[in-house]
């Protein structure tokens, strides 16, 4: 299996723009996890979906950002309208069921100017 | 207020020499706890994982010891190796099926040649 697979890797656009983060988990993994990395907070969960259902989003900063899972392949972050502090590596990672460890992407590194 | 916390950020080890690396929780429905070794530019990989009911997980160089009264885990590699230069995540949840993993912000380990 190529593992979980995010695109893009880096994203740069300005602020105000829309982002979409894309990933597609490990087949067969059904939870699957969104993450955001930055030097002040370290690793935080943003959101996770367990079958395609989103499960807990307590961790979504605010508004501007909204995660889907339409099918058990493929999923999307996105970011609208973007903000400098928007700015971090963004990682998507699936678990399979009765799994106790994830699965890491090689993240998206997003910059807002 | 964290709840996993690495207090050292960075620690450099001889090659060959042991490196001990340290976490402490302050949650104490923390049951499960999981070690990520992170490489730049890729994701956290699963290293190794221990649950409450054990103080002790050993596989290969790699050895998790977990002291519940304490709240306190460490991360023994012996013997350290170059190839173990990476930033280690340590992770912890409620029960080892617990959707929200909570991170510490990581240790950089450099193993010198």
């Amino acid at each position: 299996d190529a593992g979980v697979i995010q695109s893009p890797r880096h994203e740069v656009t300005e602020m105000g723009q829309e982002v979409t983060l894309r990933c597609k988990p490990i087949s067969g993994h059904n939870s699957l996890f969104w993450y955001r990395q930055t030097m002040m907070r370290g690793l935080e969960l943003l959101i996770y979906f367990n079958n395609n259902v989103p499960i807990d989003d307590s961790g979504m900063p605010e508004d501007r950002f909204s995660a889907k899972m339409p099918n058990a392949s493929f999923s999307t972050l996105k970011i609208q309208p973007s903000e400098p502090r928007d700015s971090a590596v963004y990682f998507c990672a699936s678990r399979p069921t009765g799994g106790a460890s994830q699965y890491f992407g090689a993240g998206t590194r997003l910059s807002v100017l | 207020d964290q709840q996993v916390k690495q207090n050292s950020p960075s620690l450099s080890v001889q090659e060959g020499r042991i490196s001990i690396l340290n976490c402490d929780y302050t949650n104490s429905m923390f049951d499960y706890f999981l070690w990520y070794k992170k490489y730049p530019a890729e994701g956290p990989t699963f290293l190794i994982s221990i649950s409450s009911i054990k103080d002790k997980n050993e596989d290969g160089r790699f050895t998790v010891f977990l002291n519940k009264s304490a709240k306190h885990l460490s991360l023994h590699i012996v013997p350290s190796q170059p190839g173990d230069s990476a930033v280690y995540f340590c992770a912890a949840s409620v029960g080892n099926y617990g959707q929200n993993f909570v991170f510490g912000p990581g240790t950089r380990l450099s193993v010198l040649p």
